[in-house]
């Protein structure tokens, strides 16, 4: 069965401390991992995606790296205008596009 | 340009009223979603139109009725909802239905008393 996990549930970091954001994935063929922001009561707002194993993505201060077995969306120097809900999501391998979320990462960043 | 546009953005309803949620894109794309987002949930997947044609009901109950005029509009109509259908309502559309990317409307807020 198809499924995603982030980690940590909620981040709150001070401006300009780096971390990382986690996306575990269980998928039978991976044909594609992306990742949203979400700012509350808004739609996602698309990011990256990244296909294969070793692929990087960079946009700004974020940063999204991909294994087989997990993704990670690095956020350097953080500013109060990233604070969000980052979504990872995976295509189903149902043979449709399908996207299976997971349940999002928190982030607050505090000046 | 990769815009979606959604009306209303705020809706509240009564669970005898009829109502329908407007989704509307122009980037040529030709499938169109509409998914369901309850407070600090992901999205839930609930019907997928490819080429103007339903491709994808993920066992929605019939109280939600899509419909596609066109290749750049959505529908989805509403009637007798329960309070448990509240949610946030989001519109997606990406190139076509094997296509990756979906892009996302800033959604409608349905509140049903």
């Amino acid at each position: 069965e198809d499924q995603v996990t982030q980690s940590p549930e909620a981040l709150r970091l001070q401006e300009g401390e780096s971390s990382s954001l986690n996306c575990s994935y269980t998928v039978s063929g991976l044909r594609g991992l992306f990742w949203y922001r979400q700012d509350p009561g808004k739609g996602p707002e698309f990011l990256f995606t990244l296909y294969s194993a070793g692929e990087e993505k960079e946009k700004e201060r974020l940063k999204a790296t991909l294994t087989k077995k997990e993704s990670f969306l690095h956020i350097t120097a953080p500013k109060p205008e990233d604070s969000a809900t980052y979504l990872c999501a995976v295509r189903s391998s149902g043979g449709y596009n399908k996207l299976i979320f997971g349940a999002g990462t928190r982030l607050a960043v505090h000046p | 340009d990769t815009e979606v546009t959604q009306t209303p953005k705020h809706l509240v309803m009564g669970m005898t009223n009829k109502k329908s949620l407007k989704c509307e894109q122009h980037m040529g794309h030709r499938a169109m979603y509409w998914y369901k987002q309850k407070a600090k949930k992901p999205p839930e997947l609930m019907f997928v139109y490819s080429y103007e044609k339903l491709s994808i009901n993920e066992s929605v109950p019939s109280r939600f009725s899509p419909e596609c005029p066109n290749s750049s509009l959505l529908n989805l109509h509403l009637h007798a909802l329960q309070p448990e259908d509240s949610a946030l309502y989001l519109c997606a559309s990406s190139q076509d239905s094997s296509s990756y990317e979906q892009y996302f409307g800033p959604g409608t807020r349905l509140t049903v008393t």
